[in-house]
């Protein structure tokens, strides 16, 4: 089984850096992958870390350590459309992803 | 033209009816999936499908089931609809990356209640 873990909800000030934690425990792993959903819409994919490190994407990033079984994205200078639900979701190789309960993010001024 | 639609978008029911959620998809890719989502839950599994001949049960199937009519489309079936499948549902395609991997792509959603 898989077991993933994110804080329910963040809050941040608008221009300021947030990090949005994950940890999983998942039966295989091949990489894992953040999404970011705004209230009543689809997800949409923002990046899939394969390697351990970080990888930057403009104003977001990326970590993971797959060792400690643990991921994180950062998102720098803040705006007010940031705000959403940030979604962790480890791929195990097999049939769909699974996703985590997600982050809900609320940007204030 | 969004490339994964699914319709309706909205739909209300009462307990007990038979309802069919649609998804289609331009992208051309041949796996597709159904995803529930209920609030504070994230998104769940139901069915997912590698191609036409391929069905597949996910993490919480019971009480649904599909139809995968050609590549491009992959419909969702409740049988006997109740309160509790009441969520917004999600159809999802997926194409290959690098590595083996398959990035996911979501239609826009039906948001579906059962009174």
């Amino acid at each position: 089984g898989q077991n993933i873990d994110q804080p329910t909800e963040m809050t941040a000030t608008e221009g300021a850096i947030v990090q949005i934690n994950c940890t999983y425990q998942t039966s295989g792993f091949n990489g894992l992958f953040w999404y970011q959903q705004h209230a009543g819409e689809a997800p949409t994919f923002l990046s899939y870390n394969v390697l351990d490190g970080l990888e930057e994407k403009g104003r977001f990033s990326s970590f993971l350590s797959r060792s400690k079984g643990y991921s994180y994205l950062l998102l720098k200078e803040l705006q007010m459309k940031d705000s959403a639900s940030y979604l962790c979701a480890p791929y195990t190789g097999r049939r769909a992803l699974t996703f985590g309960s997600g982050t809900r993010l609320q940007v204030q001024p | 033209d969004a490339d994964v639609t699914q319709t309706p978008r909205n739909r209300i029911t009462k307990t007990g009816k038979r309802i069919m959620l649609e998804c289609s998809q331009t992208k051309g890719h041949d796996r597709m999936y159904w995803y529930r989502q209920d609030p504070g839950l994230g998104l769940r599994l139901i069915y997912y499908s590698f191609d036409v001949k391929d069905i597949n049960k996910g993490e919480i199937s019971d009480g649904y089931s599909v139809s995968r009519q050609a590549q491009a489309k992959f419909s969702l079936s409740l049988e006997s609809a109740i309160p509790n499948q009441t969520a917004l549902y999600f159809c999802a395609t997926s194409d290959f990356l690098e590595g083996g991997v398959y990035e996911q792509f979501f239609g826009p959603g039906t948001r579906l209640t059962v009174l």
